[in-house]
C-alpha cells in the first residue's frame, strides 16, 4: 500500500539547466497537486491536476514552469532554465477523485531541490 | 496575500502540558479545515480535520476548536509528548472549485522532557 512517491528527493542544477520532479500518485488516486514550500514558510498551492488534464494552474509561475499528467506514468513538474529563487522543497499530494467529501490530500516526502 | 493566518511562528511546551496554535481566515467560502503534522525531511501528514458545522472535534490528544462568527480555529494538543516535537500547519479548503488547500505560515513545536 505505497503513499505518494517522489522522486528524486533531491536534486541539484546549476542556473540555467532544466529539473524534472516525479511523482507517482497513490493506488486509486486520479487528482494530483503539486506545492512548493520555501524555508520557514507554509506550502504554495502551484497546479492541480487530473489524468491528461490541468484543471487549476493559478499558482504556478506563467514562465519556465510547467505540469503534466499523462495517462500513463507520473506527474511531471518540469522547470526550465532554473534560477537559485527556485530552490525550494516541491511536494506533490494525491486524493481520490474530487467531490467525495472534500478528500484528504496525501503528501509525498518531496524532492529537495537546489540551484547551484 | 495570507489566506490562512497561523501563530505562534514556535512554541516550547513542557512534557505533559498542553500545545495551543491557532488559526485565522477570511474567506467565508472556505468550509474544511485541516491540519498537519510535518516532520523533518517528510512531507506533511493529516492529523485532524473539521467542518464548520461543528464547534470542536476530538482525536486521541488531538482537539480542534471553531469559531465560525470569528473565523478562527485552533488545535489543542494535551499531555503533550516530546514525540509531537513538529512543525503544525492548519490549512483551508472550499467544497466548490479545485480541491486546493490553503496552507498557514507553520507553528514548530518543541515539547521538551
Amino acid at each position: 500500500n505505497a503513499g505518494v512517491m517522489q522522486n528524486p528527493r533531491h536534486l541539484v542544477r546549476r542556473r540555467g539547466q532544466e529539473a524534472r520532479l516525479r511523482c507517482s500518485p497513490m493506488k486509486g488516486h486520479s487528482h494530483v497537486y503539486w506545492y512548493r514550500q520555501l524555508p520557514e514558510e507554509g506550502l504554495k498551492f502551484m497546479v492541480y491536476l487530473q489524468k491528461e488534464n490541468i484543471i487549476d494552474e493559478s499558482g504556478m509561475p506563467k514562465e519556465r514552469f510547467s505540469a503534466e499528467f499523462p495517462k500513463e506514468g507520473p506527474s511531471i513538474l518540469r522547470i526550465q532554465q532554473v534560477v537559485r529563487g527556485d530552490s525550494a522543497a516541491y511536494f506533490c499530494a494525491s486524493s481520490p477523485q474530487y467531490g467525495q467529501d472534500n478528500s484528504p490530500l496525501h503528501f509525498g516526502n518531496g524532492t529537495r531541490l537546489t540551484v547551484t | 496575500q495570507q489566506q490562512v493566518k497561523q501563530s505562534p511562528q514556535s512554541l516550547i511546551v513542557q512534557k505533559g502540558g498542553i500545545s495551543i496554535i491557532n488559526c485565522a481566515y477570511e474567506n467565508t467560502a472556505f468550509d474544511y479545515f485541516p491540519w498537519y503534522q510535518q516532520f523533518p525531511g517528510k512531507g506533511p501528514a493529516l492529523l485532524i480535520a473539521i467542518r464548520p458545522d461543528v464547534s470542536e472535534k476530538k482525536e486521541g490528544r488531538f482537539t480542534i476548536s471553531f469559531n465560525k462568527s470569528a473565523k478562527q480555529f485552533s488545535l489543542h494538543i494535551m499531555d503533550s509528548q516530546p514525540g509531537d516535537s513538529a512543525t503544525y500547519f492548519c490549512a483551508a479548503s472550499a467544497q466548490t472549485g479545485a480541491n486546493n488547500l490553503f496552507f498557514g505560515t507553520g507553528t514548530r513545536l518543541t515539547v521538551i522532557p
